[in-house]
């Protein structure tokens, strides 16, 4: 099984919006990514946390936060987002090996 | 600045035929690579990994690694139009990866 959950799959939201991206794998992988991705281009790295903990923060605005609640779980907090925030929001799982296992993505656009 | 390259593309093959897909690499420390597909508005999706120099073959798909010249590619033999897709070249060096901006394959009927 090498499934990564993403929910929601499609989000609009305005500028003065709080919402969260949630991100869930049981494959007990320990390092956990966030990556955004515009059309047309590769994905974009945001954070990564290993052991539940930050451990890369990309220089994201701080109307991006990340949470890791637990070993399985994911989330991407956002507030006060802009409209060149809107694009598909990627997380992924690192694998034994190295590989980075991808979910569904979460479709978010900023109004 | 740690970059991997890929030709853009369009990449046309007839159906039928072995499409090749080429990436450097510019950190000599990747120790990991690989190669992932991605659909339009989709996420991408892994389809081959490399560690070592040579080749690695599995079903339709051949990936070569070459360490001395930083150079991965990717074979698809008998491509099917179901290959159209983006292909993305990533390496690594444990958390850090470093994707490509990826090939647009498209195989025609």
């Amino acid at each position: 099984d090498t499934e990564v959950t993403q929910t929601p799959k499609h989000l609009v939201m305005g500028m003065t919006n709080k919402k969260s991206l949630k991100c869930e794998q049981h494959m007990g992988h320990r390092a956990m990514y966030w990556y955004k991705q515009k059309a047309k281009k590769p994905p974009e790295l945001m954070f990564v946390y290993s052991y539940e903990k930050l451990s890369i923060n990309e220089s994201v605005p701080s109307r991006f936060s990340p949470e890791c609640p637990n070993s399985s779980l994911l989330n991407l907090h956002l507030h006060a987002l802009q409209p060149e925030d809107s694009a598909l929001y990627l997380c992924a799982s690192q694998g034994g090996t190295g590989e980075l296992f991808f979910g569904e993505g979460s479709r978010l656009t900023v109004l | 600045q740690k970059e991997v390259e890929q030709n853009s593309g369009p990449l046309s093959v007839p159906e039928g035929a072995i499409a090749s897909l080429n990436c450097t690499y510019s950190d000599r420390v990747s120790q990991s690579f690989f190669w992932y597909r991605q659909y339009s508005g989709k996420s991408p999706e892994l389809i081959m990994s490399i560690y070592s120099n040579g080749d690695k073959e599995d079903g339709r798909f051949t990936a070569q690694l070459n360490k001395a010249s930083q150079y991965v590619s990717l074979l698809i033999r008998d491509s099917q139009p179901s290959d159209s897709a983006t292909y993305l070249c990533a390496s690594s060096n444990g958390q850090n990866f470093v994707f490509g901006p990826g090939t647009r394959l498209s195989v025609l009927p």
